[in-house]
């Protein structure tokens, strides 16, 4: 069970813009910033997106984050079929004292 | 460019102790806006933070699990490791080391920044 609740998948066609959204608690996203991670099965996370909506160098424009209270969206637009992955997002909790995440969405590219 | 190697058993016995090193090139381990962290992730399942370390030896570990892990900093070999102790079959999992890079020092400030460098990830499963 994880501490940030995320739906299990999430789908769309090429070109369309697709959300994954990210809930969590006032220990959580609702006093922290939220960052999402990119998996492709079989390889080591990503960092897509940290600090609610920065992009480190090298990840696209398509991908944008945004946070509101104890929840949190990751957008990506012109979808691809490279998009396919798993997507999770993580934020520190104040009770750990480090960094809690979802479960995981896998996003299909139909 | 900052590069991390996993390396340690792929299989261990229940209640035996879990040994991993992670091994950093392409920069130095005694940089002070690194903090160094071991990640898990259950077969099938989300991703689980173990804890972090800085390369003085200040330690942070998931409350869950603080028990049984020991996390320690070798700064002559540019690596660090993880203990896990009392292994049992909810440990098996794939684990990766991760660096997060901060502005400054001061392990506040990690929670704004992600962990922008993963090891490609060790297999460890338990069993007799």
């Amino acid at each position: 069970q994880s501490v940030l609740t995320q739906p299990p998948s999430a789908s769309g066609t090429p070109g369309q813009r697709v959300t994954i959204s990210c809930y969590g608690s006032s220990s959580n996203i609702g006093s922290n910033t939220v960052n999402w991670y990119r998996q492709v099965p079989g390889t080591a996370p990503k960092l897509l997106i940290y600090r609610n909506d920065q992009r480190p160098s090298g990840v696209p424009d398509r991908f944008s984050g945004s946070k509101s209270g104890t929840s949190a969206s990751l957008a990506i637009s012109g979808l691809q079929s490279e998009d396919e992955a798993d997507y999770y997002c993580a934020a520190w909790d104040d009770s750990l004292n480090g960094p809690v995440f979802g479960g995981g969405t896998k996003l299909t590219v139909l | 460019q900052l590069q991390l190697q996993e390396s340690g058993p792929g299989l261990v016995k229940p209640s035996e102790t879990l040994s991993l090193t992670c091994t950093v090139s392409g920069g130095s381990i005694n940089r002070s806006s690194y903090y160094w962290g071991w990640i898990r992730q259950p077969p099938g399942k989300g991703l689980e933070w173990i804890g972090t370390i800085y390369y003085s030896g200040i330690t942070y570990y998931n409350p869950s699990l603080k028990s049984r892990v020991t996390m320690s900093v070798d700064t002559s070999m540019n690596q660090f490791s993880l203990k896990l102790r009392s292994m049992t079959a909810a440990d098996t999992a794939v684990y990766y080391c991760a660096s997060t890079l901060i502005p400054g020092s001061g392990y506040f400030y990690v929670r704004f920044y992600g962990m922008d460098v993963w090891g490609q990830g060790t297999t460890v499963t338990v069993s007799s």
